[in-house]
């Protein structure tokens, strides 16, 4: 049961690099979402998607990018790092929407120098 | 917008100590989800409340929701070493398209 699997943990950036977060889950879960999480600000949604083909904003969308071309996998892009963009970011799914219990990744650690 | 503020921020209880948390919202709560982190760690789902003076258990945890469902409890009983973590809050959004957290209540129990 690998439930929600991200990829890297943990990775180092140079300001101006651009990377992909890869976020995948084998529960054939409608609902995705990315989040952002930094001390004292809590957890902050950045983007989110219901299905294949349709993704939306949330709270803090500037610099990233997501698509969703399948079910199973939501990439986070990262187009050109900043080192406010240092967090460790979470993507959950939830079977068809956020008004459910949802599943979380490990999270990956990104530093951006 | 929705705010949920979640209190105390920190906590430090002795093991086999009873202990409480809780998360206010500025709006009326439609859906109330209690969730708990390991450092390093994701999130993992423990309750959820819907209806104004729900109440749930789970082994030593309980979490009610208030008749107002404004505001919410997570009660822990003989707290364990176990139980340490960040509990955070979160509650359906305005618009019903993602959740907001709380900030957290980090729990430490010392034996």
């Amino acid at each position: 049961n690998a439930g929600v699997t991200q990829t890297p943990k943990f990775q180092v950036l140079k300001t101006g690099q651009s990377m992909t977060l890869q976020c995948a889950q084998d529960m054939n879960h409608e609902y995705m979402s990315w989040y952002r999480q930094d001390p004292g600000m809590g957890l902050r949604l950045i983007h989110y998607s219901v299905g294949a083909g349709i993704t939306d904003q949330g709270e803090v969308p500037n610099g990233y990018n997501v698509s969703r071309s399948t079910t199973e996998d939501f990439p986070l892009r990262l187009l050109s790092a900043a080192p406010s963009q240092t967090s460790v970011y979470f993507c959950a799914s939830s079977p068809t929407g956020p008004n459910q219990p949802q599943h979380f990744g490990d999270g990956t650690r990104l530093s951006i120098l | 917008s929705q705010e949920l503020e979640q209190s105390p921020q920190s906590l430090i209880v002795q093991e086999g100590k009873n202990l409480t948390i809780n998360c206010t919202s500025s709006k009326t709560l439609y859906g109330l989800y209690w969730y708990k982190q390991k450092y390093g760690e994701g999130l993992i789902f423990l309750m959820m409340l819907q209806k104004g003076g729900e109440e749930k258990s789970h082994e030593k945890i309980t979490a009610k929701l208030d008749e107002k469902k404004q505001q919410s409890s997570l009660h822990i009983t003989a707290s364990q070493p176990s139980h340490a973590g960040i509990y955070l809050c979160g509650a359906d959004d305005q618009a019903g398209t993602a959740l907001i957290f709380g900030k957290g209540t980090t729990l430490s129990v010392s034996s």
